[in-house]
């Protein structure tokens, strides 16, 4: 079974400042997918980035990017010029890219953004 | 609207009570999935469907059930509610293809059982 690792329950930053989230992951698995999702006080669940394991290419989506060590089973989140909107917590995902689909998630970090 | 719609979004009943909740999804997507939240935990797999004749069950589905009612409909059931269920509950979609197509989440039901 897969097991997907969030060793920062909580981290804060400045407004404007830079702030990387670690998660980690473990798998017997050679095509899979990672995912990172926000879930702010509004309790949605936000698709924030999202990394196929086949492609050694980081994903970036705007002031998100991520660093994906394959090797590692590591994949970071970072959020530059942080915003207060950014508060939120995150969740890193991992799904299996076999016949179930299904999503591990992480215990998540909690992530406050100060002005 | 919202592509997902979860109903309701609280709910406060009794330990032993039968309680529904529903969800409906205008995407056409044909992966529906129920996800259950506790504080301080990421999301548990409940039960998922890739089809209307096709639901299974996640990690933690005892004491659950569901119903595909439709390609857009699947409806979680508690059959007799304890305390221990208290929980926030998740329902989304997927699309068929490929497997980096992403879930996409309705806005949560909170359940608080007394």
């Amino acid at each position: 079974a897969q097991t997907v690792t969030q060793s920062q329950p909580e981290m804060s930053v400045q407004e404007a400042e830079t702030v990387t989230l670690s998660c980690t992951y473990d798998t017997s698995e050679s095509n899979y997918y990672l995912f990172w999702y926000k879930q702010p006080p509004s309790r949605q669940m936000i698709l924030v980035i999202r990394q196929e394991a086949y492609k050694q290419q980081n994903a970036t989506e705007n002031r998100f990017s991520v660093n994906f060590q394959k090797a590692a089973k590591s994949f970071s989140l970072k959020i530059s010029d942080s915003q207060l909107g950014d508060t939120a917590m995150y969740f890193c995902a991992f799904m299996n890219g076999g016949s179930n689909y299904k999503l591990t998630f992480g215990k998540g970090t909690l992530l406050t953004v100060n002005p | 609207d919202a592509d997902v719609t979860q109903t309701p979004r609280n709910r406060i009943t009794k330990t032993g009570k039968r309680i529904m909740l529903e969800c409906s999804q205008t995407k056409g997507h044909d992966r529906m999935y129920w996800y259950r939240q506790d504080p301080g935990l990421g999301l548990q797999l409940i039960y998922y469907s890739f089809d209307v004749k096709d639901i299974n069950k996640g990690e933690i589905s005892d004491g659950y059930s569901v119903s595909r009612q439709a390609q857009a409909k699947f409806s979680l059931s508690l059959e007799s509610a304890i305390p221990n269920q208290t929980a926030l509950y998740f329902c989304a979609t997927s699309d068929r293809g490929s497997g980096n197509q992403p879930q996409h989440f309705g806005d949560g039901t909170r359940l608080s059982i007394l």
